[in-house]
């Protein structure tokens, strides 16, 4: 079976520090991949998604990038948060082709202070 | 563009109650329609989906049937339980190169004895 896993769980970081959150699929080769974005009392904004090796595709503009360095592992990354950067960042995969439904992972609660 | 609306919350009901949470949404062409659910601190578990006009979506007790007439996907539960408690998510599919789901800003519903 699929299992999708994201670290850390918790993260607090000061203004202007670097970040990076990994997201890391099991037993499925060549999934789409995605990062969301849910801010405090909100819904959920997909930030990137992902349909292979180095193809990083960005929905709205933000100080955040993604890279996938490999077929199942994918990086949300930022070189200065900001204090809007504050939330809970979900990770999500679907089966490449057309299948529709995504798959989260257990999200990482991010505190900028 | 795609848009999905729900009902604001929170909603409150005594167990057993019944459980409506509407849903609509605006979109081109035929959209997979879901509903996800999202419990304290964790991420989104998929929790029914339906993929075209008059199919009902169905797990757990919870129902949900997609019409493309009033472009609705209320979900439903004849009785509730305080295990239900959690916040529950509207979200409709694009599918391209890969799927994208557009969600609903959440439901939160809260469930007493």
């Amino acid at each position: 079976s699929q299992t999708i896993h994201q670290w850390p769980a918790t993260l607090v970081q000061p203004v202007g520090s670097p970040l990076s959150l990994e997201c890391t699929v099991e037993g499925t080769s060549n999934p789409n991949l995605y990062w969301y974005r849910q801010a405090a009392g909100r819904g959920l904004q997909l930030l990137f998604y992902s349909v292979g090796i180095g193809q990083i595709s960005s929905e709205v503009p933000q100080n955040l990038s993604a890279s996938r360095p490999q077929d199942r592992q994918f990086i949300l990354s930022s070189k200065k948060l900001l204090l809007s950067d504050s939330g809970f960042y979900l990770c999500a995969w679907s089966v490449t082709g057309g299948a529709d439904t995504q798959y989260f992972g257990p999200g990482t609660r991010l505190t900028v202070l | 563009g795609n848009s999905v609306t729900q009902m604001e919350g929170p909603v409150t009901l005594s167990e057993e109650a019944f459980l409506t949470i509407n849903c609509t949404y605006t979109a081109t062409g035929y959209p997979s329609l879901f509903w996800y659910v999202q419990y304290p601190g964790e991420g989104l578990q998929l929790l029914l989906k339906a993929t075209k006009a008059d199919d009902k979506g169905s797990n757990k007790g919870f129902e949900a049937t997609y019409r493309k007439e009033t472009t609705s996907f209320h979900l439903e539960k004849g009785s509730v339980q305080v295990s239900d408690s959690a916040v529950y998510f509207c979200a409709l599919s694009r599918t391209g190169t890969a799927s994208k789901l557009t969600f609903g800003t959440g439901t939160r519903l809260q469930v007493t004895l």
